[in-house]
Protein backbone atom coordinates (compact mmCIF):
# COMPACT_ATOMS: atom_id res chain seq x y z
CA UNK A 1 0.00 0.00 0.00
CA UNK A 2 0.94 3.62 -0.07
CA UNK A 3 1.59 5.31 3.35
CA UNK A 4 2.51 9.24 2.96
CA UNK A 5 2.60 10.73 6.87
CA UNK A 6 2.96 14.95 8.27
CA UNK A 7 2.30 16.36 11.31
CA UNK A 8 -1.04 17.27 11.65
CA UNK A 9 -0.70 20.94 12.82
CA UNK A 10 2.38 23.61 13.98
CA UNK A 11 2.51 26.73 14.89
CA UNK A 12 5.20 29.19 14.04
CA UNK A 13 5.82 33.05 14.71
CA UNK A 14 5.91 35.57 12.40
CA UNK A 15 9.34 36.25 10.87
CA UNK A 16 10.23 32.71 12.04
CA UNK A 17 11.73 29.72 9.90
CA UNK A 18 9.41 26.39 10.31
CA UNK A 19 10.43 23.17 9.08
CA UNK A 20 7.39 20.57 8.19
CA UNK A 21 8.34 17.25 7.42
CA UNK A 22 6.72 14.57 5.48
CA UNK A 23 7.63 10.69 5.13
CA UNK A 24 6.78 8.28 2.83
CA UNK A 25 6.64 4.49 1.94
CA UNK A 26 5.40 4.09 -1.92
CA UNK A 27 6.32 1.50 -4.12
CA UNK A 28 6.78 3.43 -8.03
CA UNK A 29 7.86 6.32 -6.39
CA UNK A 30 8.00 9.29 -9.35
CA UNK A 31 8.40 12.47 -7.50
CA UNK A 32 7.33 14.76 -4.70
CA UNK A 33 4.98 17.64 -4.33
CA UNK A 34 4.11 20.27 -1.85
CA UNK A 35 0.96 22.34 -1.90
CA UNK A 36 -0.34 25.28 -0.30
CA UNK A 37 -4.17 25.36 0.26
CA UNK A 38 -5.83 28.05 2.54
CA UNK A 39 -9.12 27.45 4.09
CA UNK A 40 -12.16 27.30 1.61
CA UNK A 41 -9.70 27.30 -1.05
CA UNK A 42 -8.49 25.05 -4.06
CA UNK A 43 -4.47 23.65 -3.30
CA UNK A 44 -2.12 25.61 -5.37
CA UNK A 45 1.31 24.41 -6.17
CA UNK A 46 4.51 24.72 -4.40
CA UNK A 47 7.13 22.55 -5.56
CA UNK A 48 8.36 19.09 -6.92
CA UNK A 49 11.06 17.06 -6.18
CA UNK A 50 12.26 14.17 -8.29
CA UNK A 51 16.08 14.02 -7.30
CA UNK A 52 17.73 13.66 -3.94
CA UNK A 53 18.52 17.70 -2.69
CA UNK A 54 17.36 20.79 -2.29
CA UNK A 55 15.35 23.36 -4.51
CA UNK A 56 14.42 26.61 -3.29
CA UNK A 57 11.98 29.05 -4.53
CA UNK A 58 12.75 32.70 -2.95
CA UNK A 59 11.05 32.02 0.98
CA UNK A 60 10.25 28.73 0.35
CA UNK A 61 12.86 25.26 -0.10
CA UNK A 62 11.77 21.97 -0.58
CA UNK A 63 14.34 19.03 0.17
CA UNK A 64 14.12 15.17 -0.84
CA UNK A 65 16.01 12.26 -0.08
CA UNK A 66 14.44 9.21 -1.91
CA UNK A 67 16.96 6.51 0.01
CA UNK A 68 15.17 7.54 3.41
CA UNK A 69 11.26 7.97 2.03
CA UNK A 70 11.61 11.64 3.50
CA UNK A 71 11.24 15.31 2.72
CA UNK A 72 10.61 18.96 4.39
CA UNK A 73 9.16 21.95 3.31
CA UNK A 74 11.16 25.11 4.62
CA UNK A 75 9.39 28.11 5.11
CA UNK A 76 11.52 31.47 5.96
CA UNK A 77 10.56 34.90 7.03
CA UNK A 78 7.52 33.57 8.23
CA UNK A 79 4.31 36.23 7.21
CA UNK A 80 0.82 36.11 8.44
CA UNK A 81 -0.44 34.76 4.71
CA UNK A 82 1.44 31.82 5.32
CA UNK A 83 -1.09 30.76 7.74
CA UNK A 84 -2.40 27.60 5.35
CA UNK A 85 -2.34 23.72 4.83
CA UNK A 86 0.91 22.17 3.45
CA UNK A 87 0.06 19.04 1.43
CA UNK A 88 2.77 16.58 0.79
CA UNK A 89 1.61 14.57 -2.24
CA UNK A 90 3.64 11.61 -4.17
CA UNK A 91 3.51 10.59 -7.22
CA UNK A 92 3.87 6.36 -7.99
CA UNK A 93 3.71 4.85 -11.42
CA UNK A 94 1.24 1.79 -11.00
CA UNK A 95 0.38 0.14 -14.34
CA UNK A 96 2.55 1.97 -16.07
CA UNK A 97 0.46 4.84 -15.26
CA UNK A 98 1.56 7.97 -13.05
CA UNK A 99 -1.15 8.63 -10.36
CA UNK A 100 -0.40 11.37 -7.58
CA UNK A 101 -1.71 11.12 -3.92
CA UNK A 102 -1.53 13.00 -0.89
CA UNK A 103 -0.74 13.13 2.95
CA UNK A 104 -3.19 14.45 5.12
CA UNK A 105 -1.57 18.17 4.74
CA UNK A 106 -0.57 20.15 7.85
CA UNK A 107 -2.46 22.93 9.26
CA UNK A 108 0.15 25.78 10.24
CA UNK A 109 -0.74 28.95 12.31
CA UNK A 110 1.35 31.52 12.23
CA UNK A 111 1.55 33.97 15.31
CA UNK A 112 2.12 37.25 15.40
CA UNK B 1 -7.48 30.55 -20.75
CA UNK B 2 -10.02 29.64 -17.93
CA UNK B 3 -7.90 27.31 -16.25
CA UNK B 4 -9.96 24.65 -14.83
CA UNK B 5 -13.63 24.78 -14.03
CA UNK B 6 -16.47 22.49 -12.41
CA UNK B 7 -19.61 22.96 -11.83
CA UNK B 8 -22.02 23.30 -10.05
CA UNK B 9 -20.18 24.92 -6.90
CA UNK B 10 -22.63 23.92 -4.59
CA UNK B 11 -25.27 20.87 -4.62
CA UNK B 12 -27.76 19.42 -1.91
CA UNK B 13 -28.78 15.95 -2.89
CA UNK B 14 -31.30 13.30 -1.27
CA UNK B 15 -30.15 9.81 -0.64
CA UNK B 16 -30.15 7.92 -3.45
CA UNK B 17 -30.32 10.61 -6.65
CA UNK B 18 -27.83 10.69 -8.70
CA UNK B 19 -25.84 13.64 -10.72
CA UNK B 20 -22.83 14.51 -12.10
CA UNK B 21 -19.91 16.84 -11.41
CA UNK B 22 -18.57 18.52 -14.16
CA UNK B 23 -15.20 19.63 -14.87
CA UNK B 24 -13.10 20.90 -18.06
CA UNK B 25 -9.42 22.15 -18.71
CA UNK B 26 -9.11 24.24 -21.39
CA UNK B 27 -4.90 23.90 -21.32
CA UNK B 28 -4.76 21.04 -23.33
CA UNK B 29 -3.54 18.52 -20.69
CA UNK B 30 -4.06 15.17 -20.84
CA UNK B 31 -3.33 13.96 -17.06
CA UNK B 32 -6.93 14.86 -14.96
CA UNK B 33 -7.65 13.52 -12.04
CA UNK B 34 -10.71 13.68 -9.07
CA UNK B 35 -9.95 14.25 -5.45
CA UNK B 36 -12.24 14.45 -2.57
CA UNK B 37 -11.51 16.25 0.44
CA UNK B 38 -12.98 15.18 4.00
CA UNK B 39 -12.01 17.05 7.20
CA UNK B 40 -8.98 14.73 9.00
CA UNK B 41 -8.49 13.02 5.47
CA UNK B 42 -6.50 15.37 3.25
CA UNK B 43 -6.99 14.38 -0.72
CA UNK B 44 -7.94 11.24 -1.49
CA UNK B 45 -7.61 10.17 -5.42
CA UNK B 46 -11.01 8.85 -6.38
CA UNK B 47 -10.33 8.78 -10.59
CA UNK B 48 -7.91 9.74 -12.67
CA UNK B 49 -7.22 9.43 -16.51
CA UNK B 50 -4.29 9.93 -18.59
CA UNK B 51 -5.71 11.15 -21.88
CA UNK B 52 -9.37 10.54 -23.84
CA UNK B 53 -10.39 7.32 -23.67
CA UNK B 54 -8.58 6.02 -20.51
CA UNK B 55 -9.86 6.13 -17.45
CA UNK B 56 -8.29 4.21 -14.02
CA UNK B 57 -9.64 3.93 -9.98
CA UNK B 58 -7.50 5.84 -7.44
CA UNK B 59 -7.87 5.56 -3.88
CA UNK B 60 -11.66 5.49 -3.07
CA UNK B 61 -13.56 5.03 -6.50
CA UNK B 62 -16.72 2.88 -5.03
CA UNK B 63 -20.02 4.98 -6.01
CA UNK B 64 -18.29 7.00 -8.44
CA UNK B 65 -18.30 6.72 -12.26
CA UNK B 66 -16.12 8.29 -14.64
CA UNK B 67 -15.58 8.82 -18.51
CA UNK B 68 -13.06 10.81 -20.54
CA UNK B 69 -14.28 11.56 -23.99
CA UNK B 70 -12.66 14.46 -24.62
CA UNK B 71 -9.18 15.65 -23.87
CA UNK B 72 -11.11 18.64 -22.52
CA UNK B 73 -13.84 17.36 -20.00
CA UNK B 74 -13.95 15.08 -17.20
CA UNK B 75 -16.86 14.16 -15.55
CA UNK B 76 -17.58 12.78 -11.82
CA UNK B 77 -21.10 10.88 -11.91
CA UNK B 78 -22.29 9.67 -8.44
CA UNK B 79 -24.69 7.06 -9.42
CA UNK B 80 -26.69 6.80 -6.10
CA UNK B 81 -25.93 9.30 -3.47
CA UNK B 82 -25.16 8.38 -0.29
CA UNK B 83 -24.52 10.93 3.07
CA UNK B 84 -20.94 9.18 3.05
CA UNK B 85 -20.29 11.22 0.24
CA UNK B 86 -20.83 14.32 1.22
CA UNK B 87 -17.45 16.14 0.86
CA UNK B 88 -15.56 18.82 -1.07
CA UNK B 89 -14.80 17.67 -4.70
CA UNK B 90 -11.69 19.05 -6.60
CA UNK B 91 -10.62 17.89 -10.34
CA UNK B 92 -7.57 18.78 -11.12
CA UNK B 93 -5.15 18.73 -14.78
CA UNK B 94 -1.40 18.69 -15.08
CA UNK B 95 0.49 18.37 -18.29
CA UNK B 96 3.53 15.73 -18.92
CA UNK B 97 7.16 16.77 -18.36
CA UNK B 98 10.22 16.43 -20.48
CA UNK B 99 11.08 13.63 -18.01
CA UNK B 100 7.89 11.74 -18.93
CA UNK B 101 6.14 12.30 -15.99
CA UNK B 102 3.43 14.91 -14.68
CA UNK B 103 4.14 17.37 -13.31
CA UNK B 104 2.10 19.84 -11.41
CA UNK B 105 -1.39 19.47 -10.99
CA UNK B 106 -4.07 22.84 -11.26
CA UNK B 107 -6.82 22.40 -9.23
CA UNK B 108 -10.31 23.26 -10.19
CA UNK B 109 -12.50 25.79 -7.11
CA UNK B 110 -13.80 22.91 -6.19
CA UNK B 111 -17.66 21.47 -5.77
CA UNK B 112 -19.29 21.82 -2.06
CA UNK B 113 -21.57 18.50 -1.98
CA UNK B 114 -24.58 18.09 0.90
CA UNK B 115 -26.39 14.30 0.72
CA UNK B 116 -29.12 14.45 3.09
Amino acid sequence: GQNIDQPTEMTATEGAIVQINCTYQTSGFNGLFWYQQHAGEAPTFLSYNVLDGLEEKGRFSSFLSRSKGYSYLLLKELQMKDSASYLCAVRVEENRDDKIIFGKGTRLHILP
Amino acid sequence: NAGVTQTPKFQVLKTGQSMTLQCAQDMNHEYMSWYRQDPGMGLRLIHYSVGAGITDQGEVPNGYNVSRSTTEDFPLRLLSAAPSQTSVYFCASSYEDWRGGYNEQFFGPGTRLTVL
